[in-house]
């Protein structure tokens, strides 16, 4: 069973708009996220993370909120750029160890 | 460079002959990690590493082992691969595990088919 959803398969925005990319997780225990961004034939990059003591975390055009009750994250880019397409995962963890990763969305930036 | 290496890139293997798959970083990680891409499944945490001598599994260990005798390696073993095994591989690693500020960098994958 999937603890960590990513519902929206796939994203596509104007560039210089914002790119809201969101994510469910069932695990109220869960206390760490993570989002990463991966091109094709690469490996996954690092973007931003979250502990729950936080609900918003940011560097640089990119801005996590973290909303606890809801059990629910996004990713927030603004402004979006052609280079920020590729597929974007978060990703959750209970002590920052073993981790549960989403699908995937994959965001195209349109010039 | 700092980086993440995995060896080797592609590998087309027979079911039951056994395989390693190497990970070495050069940054001096204390923690390190093995997952596994599949269409319509994300990454799923195959085994992860906290330290040399300290390893524990993750979300889908089954049929898989590792090892971490030296910081910068850890070997991803398939003692018997079966074709259910055929996947994209990535190791990826940290400063150190737990809540913190540090990034994970990864490698760039090994691609494993099992016939």
């Amino acid at each position: 069973d999937q603890q960590v959803k990513q519902n929206s398969p796939s994203l596509s925005v104007q560039e210089g708009r914002i790119s809201i990319l969101n994510c469910d997780y069932t695990n109220s225990m869960f206390d760490y996220f993570l989002w990463y961004k991966k091109y094709p034939a690469e490996g996954p990059t690092f973007l931003i993370s979250i502990s729950s003591i936080k609900d918003k975390n940011e560097d640089g055009r990119f801005t996590v909120f973290l909303n606890k009750s809801a059990k629910h994250l996004s990713l927030h880019i603004v402004p979006s750029q052609p280079g920020d397409s590729a597929v974007y995962f978060c990703a959750a963890s209970v002590a920052g160890n073993q981790f549960y990763f989403g699908t995937g969305t994959s965001l195209t930036v349109i010039p | 460079e700092a980086q993440v290496t995995q060896n080797p890139r592609y590998l087309i293997t027979v079911t039951g002959k056994k395989l390693t798959v190497t990970c070495s970083q050069n940054m001096n990680h204390e923690y390190m990690s093995w997952y596994r891409q599949d269409p319509g499944l994300g990454l799923r945490q195959i085994y992860y590493s906290m330290n040399v001598e300290v390893t524990d599994k993750g979300d889908v260990p089954e049929g898989y082992k590792v090892s971490r005798k030296e910081k910068r390696n850890f070997p991803l073993i398939l003692e018997s691969p079966s074709p259910n095994q055929t996947s994209l591989y990535f190791c990826a690693s940290s400063l150190r595990g737990g809540i913190s500020v540090y990034g994970y960098t990864f490698g760039s994958g090994t691609r494993l088919t099992v016939v």
